[in-house]
């Protein structure tokens, strides 16, 4: 059984550069979310799909942050133009939405984050 | 007012104590309810639900007050290995999407 996988676990890049991270959830999950979480806070609502659909992109925190989520399998977040204030770690969790009343919790399960250190 | 809120803490207590930490949310609309453990440099993981009636893990229980928009957590007989941020969690519905939402987390230290 395969969890959730997150690559690059860290990631350091220069101010202005773009960085990619990407996604690999359990496979029969269907819903699939982003978090950004710093220290001393709970993981922050990015955007989230449902099978290929992106339905929720408005937490964003900008428009150089853009995610996709092309076979409804993986899925990539991207952030263009990176500025120290992005410095986080960027959590992906999946979900199942199947499931009857109390046998579907929505239980979420993260992956071990990408850990972004902008210079 | 932040959708979800909680006491950040630290609780620092002794082994075997009872610790009580309370969450507040701010949509009346919330219709599921969790606790995470996250353990320090750790992905946050499922600690239990919390149901309209209350529920009961071994040592850990969970409440729900709706009319009052909190949720509580208590953890009895308090072990070392408890020593973690607790995270509370709604979800609600916006459109056809289901939306977790974390609070801060409450950290618990439990001492020799």
């Amino acid at each position: 059984d395969t969890g959730v996988s997150q690559d690059p676990r860290h990631k350091i890049t220069k101010r202005g550069q773009n960085v990619t991270f990407r996604c690999d959830p359990i496979s029969e999950h269907n819903r699939l979310y982003w978090y950004r979480q710093t220290l001393g806070q709970g993981p922050e609502f990015l955007t989230y799909f449902q099978n290929e659909a992106q339905l929720e992109k408005s937490r964003l925190l900008s428009d150089r942050f853009s995610a996709e989520r092309p076979k409804g399998s993986f899925s990539t977040l991207e952030i263009q133009r990176t500025e120290q204030g992005d410095s986080a770690m960027y959590l992906c969790a999946s979900s199942s939405s199947f499931g009857i009343g109390q046998e579907n919790t929505g239980e979420l399960f993260f992956g071990e984050g990408s850990r972004l250190t902008v210079l | 007012r932040k959708e979800v809120e909680q006491d950040p803490g630290p609780f620092n207590v002794p082994e075997g104590a009872t610790v009580a930490f309370n969450c507040t949310y701010s949509n009346s609309a919330s219709q599921s309810f969790f606790w995470y453990r996250q353990d320090c440099r750790k992905e946050p993981k499922l600690l239990m639900s919390v149901y309209s009636s209350g529920n009961e893990d071994g040592r850990f229980t969970a409440q729900l007050n709706r009319a009052s928009q909190y949720i509580s957590l208590l953890i009895r007989d308090s072990k070392l290995s408890d020593s973690a941020t607790y995270l509370c969690v709604v979800r609600h519905a916006s459109g056809g999407s289901y939306i977790p939402t974390f609070g801060r987390g409450t950290s618990l230290i439990v001492h020799p």
